[in-house]
């Protein structure tokens, strides 16, 4: 099946600092990207949808200017969390599709902030 | 918010015994997906139904589309202790192309 790599797996970095996630489809173009925020014990939230060379479409709620997603390439889209606080650390999965609405997954970041 | 509303949140059941969840949306959806996340894992794709009624069968778990594409559920036969995790649904509205999670639901299996 096709494989969505995520890279970190587990961050931690300072408040104030920022953190850059990478979703990466390996053996398949992604037409579409996704973006999760996910707290213990809870849903997946759905944070942005990103199209390859086109600007990330974010869901309500979501800031734009401080959750950066770049989909450069059909391969590889990547969530930049800017000015990092305690409460934006969650866990982060990014999902993958090539079209036929089936998303793949990654494994997920773990972001800590302290 | 989410429109897609799923039940219960958990549940809690003897192995052996048989397990569903329930999904309702509030507006019509073009087709309506099933994952599974085992604990500390990531969502896998189980199955995908587009045709109003649908009926589709993956051993012992059966997921329904309803007639007006509006709902939808899964049901496990006999669970097992592999059956572990929560069970999301996510539905597709062609109408703004936006994808619909459910809560989900968490299969327990008391020891």
């Amino acid at each position: 099946g096709a494989v969505v790599s995520q890279h970190p797996s587990r961050v931690i970095c300072k408040s104030g600092t920022s953190v850059k996630i990478e979703c990466r489809s390996l053996d398949f173009q992604a037409t579409t990207m996704f973006w999760y925020r996910q707290f213990p014990k809870q849903s997946l939230m759905l944070m942005a949808t990103s199209n390859e060379g086109s600007k990330a479409t974010y869901e309500q709620g979501v800031e734009k200017d401080k959750f950066l997603i770049n989909h450069a390439s059909l391969t590889l889209s990547t969530l930049t969390v800017t000015s990092a606080h305690p409460e934006d650390s969650s866990f982060y999965i990014c999902s993958a599709t090539q079209g036929t609405y089936e998303q793949y997954f990654g494994p997920g970041t773990r972001l800590t902030v302290t | 918010g989410q429109q897609v509303m799923q039940i219960p949140q958990y549940q809690h059941v003897q192995e052996g015994e048989d397990f569903t969840t329930y999904c309702n949306s509030s507006t019509t959806l073009s087709n309506i997906q099933w994952y599974k996340q085992r604990p500390g894992g990531h969502p896998v794709f189980l199955i995908q139904l587009v045709k109003s009624g649908e009926v589709k069968k993956q051993k012992r778990l059966t997921f329904q589309f309803g007639e007006a594409k509006k709902n939808s559920s899964l049901h496990i036969t006999a669970t097992q202790t592999t059956d572990v995790g929560t069970y999301f649904c996510a539905g597709w509205r062609d109408s703004n192309y936006q994808l619909i999670w459910g809560a989900g639901t968490k299969l327990i299996i008391k020891p």
